[in-house]
């Protein structure tokens, strides 16, 4: 079975531009996460989606972030325009409920760097 | 929302002895409580994971106590080895099983296997 599958694997971008992150989740899984890890920050929860819905952006940093689920397998996060503090790997996860289990397991990332 | 602290940040034991690690939570309603590794570069990994209607759970050298009442958890490595080295998030949601919740990390604790 592929895991979950992110990319790019690495993305080095200048202040302002627009970046893509993408993210295809295990295959039946119904939810899917974003979350950003930085030194600072640890790792938080940027947003999720369950059967393609997005539950909760709260933790969505500001409007330049966005995130979408057109379909079961993939999802994109949007960073737009992009600003050096936003530098951070990104992972998205998937999982699916499974008698009461619903284990996450994330994707190898995207490590972003704006400069 | 839920807010998880985790102690202590560094963890640094001889190999061979134990390693505890503790977490507490704020949210009452949370009750699922996973445990994750990270190596270096590399993707969180679900090492163990404990619900709220057990107290203790087990896996080989592996265990998480869950006190409910006072809202903390703890994960307990015995005879500690090398390749326990990395750094480990505690984590809590307030899973319905109606649907996934994203979860809420501590900040990690980077444990240390002295040769």
């Amino acid at each position: 079975d592929a895991g979950v599958i992110q990319s790019p694997r690495h993305e080095v971008t200048e202040m302002g531009q627009e970046v893509t992150l993408r993210c295809k989740p295990i295959s039946g899984h119904n939810s899917l996460f974003w979350y950003r890890q930085t030194m600072m920050r640890g790792l938080e929860l940027l947003i999720y989606f369950n059967n393609n819905v997005p539950i909760d952006d709260s933790g969505m940093p500001e409007d330049r972030f966005s995130a979408k689920m057109p379909n079961a397998s993939f999802s994109t996060l949007k960073i737009q325009p992009s600003e050096p503090r936003d530098s951070a790997v990104y992972f998205c996860a998937s999982s699916r409920l499974q008698g009461m289990r619903e284990t996450q397991y994330f994707g190898p990332g995207t490590r972003l760097l704006v400069l | 929302g839920e807010n998880v602290e985790q102690h202590p940040s560094t963890l640094s034991v001889q190999e061979g002895d134990s390693a505890v690690i503790k977490c507490t939570y704020s949210d009452s309603a949370s009750n699922y409580f996973p445990w994750y590794k990270q190596e270096l570069g590399k993707r969180p990994q679900l090492i163990i994971d404990i619900r709220s209607n057990v107290g203790e759970k087990k896996d080989q050298r592996i265990a998480v106590t869950l006190n409910k009442t006072a809202k903390h958890f703890s994960l307990h490595i015995t005879e500690t080895q090398p390749e326990d080295s990395a750094v480990y998030f505690c984590a809590a949601t307030p899973y319905s099983g109606g649907g996934a919740d994203g979860l809420t990390f501590g900040k990690g604790t980077h444990l240390i296997i002295q040769p």
